[in-house]
């Protein structure tokens, strides 16, 4: 079974830093999906940014990146430039590659990272 | 991106009454919905995998006598509580499946009190 383990319960940084997440999830497959969800106080899930475990260039997003590191099992967020409006929890979870009448496209979460930015 | 509503937003209800919460993909065709649930400062738990036309699948330890799911249509998924009780009080969180299947769209959620 897939596993996805944040390993920071909290982090804060200070508004404009960097700051990096990290999420290490085990899986048997080759072919997958993973992804960043962040859920402000609203409680809105909102895609940050996704992952093809095919694809070996690290994804990014305005200021959100990756690093993927597909041998280690690893998928680390960084956030650049950080925004009062970061402030939030991060997820990471992990999808399997959907095949025609294969999964059914589940998500896997981890427990989560509250992320503080601090002005 | 793809839209995913919730109603309500939230709700309040008496112990031992039935209270139905909806989840409507709003601009695409949903053949698979996600219901889960979510205790405050905690992860989404996974209850279970509504499919259109079938039953539900539900997540080991879930009481499908308790939480009905019923997925009547491509873009309706409804999840009902029934005579729900305190413990029963908490956040409600449904997704859609989107149309290329390795994405899934949330819904707002909703605050369930059970007094």
């Amino acid at each position: 079974a897939q596993t996805v383990t944040q390993s920071q319960p909290e982090m804060s940084v200070q508004e404009a830093e960097t700051v990096t997440l990290s999420c290490t999830y085990d899986t048997s497959e080759s072919n997958y999906y993973l992804f960043w969800y962040k859920q402000p106080p609203s409680r809105q899930m909102i895609l940050v940014i996704r992952q093809e475990a095919y694809k070996q260039q690290n994804a990014t997003e305005n200021r959100f990146s990756v690093n993927f590191q597909k041998a280690a099992k690893s998928f680390s967020l960084k956030i650049s430039d950080s925004q009062l409006g970061d402030t939030a929890m991060y997820f990471c979870a992990f999808m399997n590659f959907m095949n025609y009448g294969g999964s059914q496209g589940n998500l896997i979460f981890g427990k989560g990272t509250k992320l503080s930015v601090k002005p | 991106g793809a839209v995913v509503s919730q109603h309500p937003s939230r709700v309040i209800c008496k112990s031992g009454t039935s209270v139905k919460i909806e989840c409507r993909s709003l601009d695409f065709q949903a053949t698979t919905m996600f219901w889960y649930r979510q205790f405050p400062k905690k992860s989404l738990m996974l209850m279970a995998t509504s499919n259109e036309g079938s039953k539900a699948t539900y997540e080991q330890g879930v009481e499908k006598d308790k939480f009905l799911i019923n997925h009547a249509s491509l873009t309706l998924s409804t999840l009902t509580v029934t005579s729900a009780h305190p413990e029963d009080s908490s956040f409600y969180i449904c997704s859609a499946l989107g149309t290329t299947q390795n994405e899934q769209f949330f819904g707002p959620g909703t605050r369930l009190t059970v007094l």
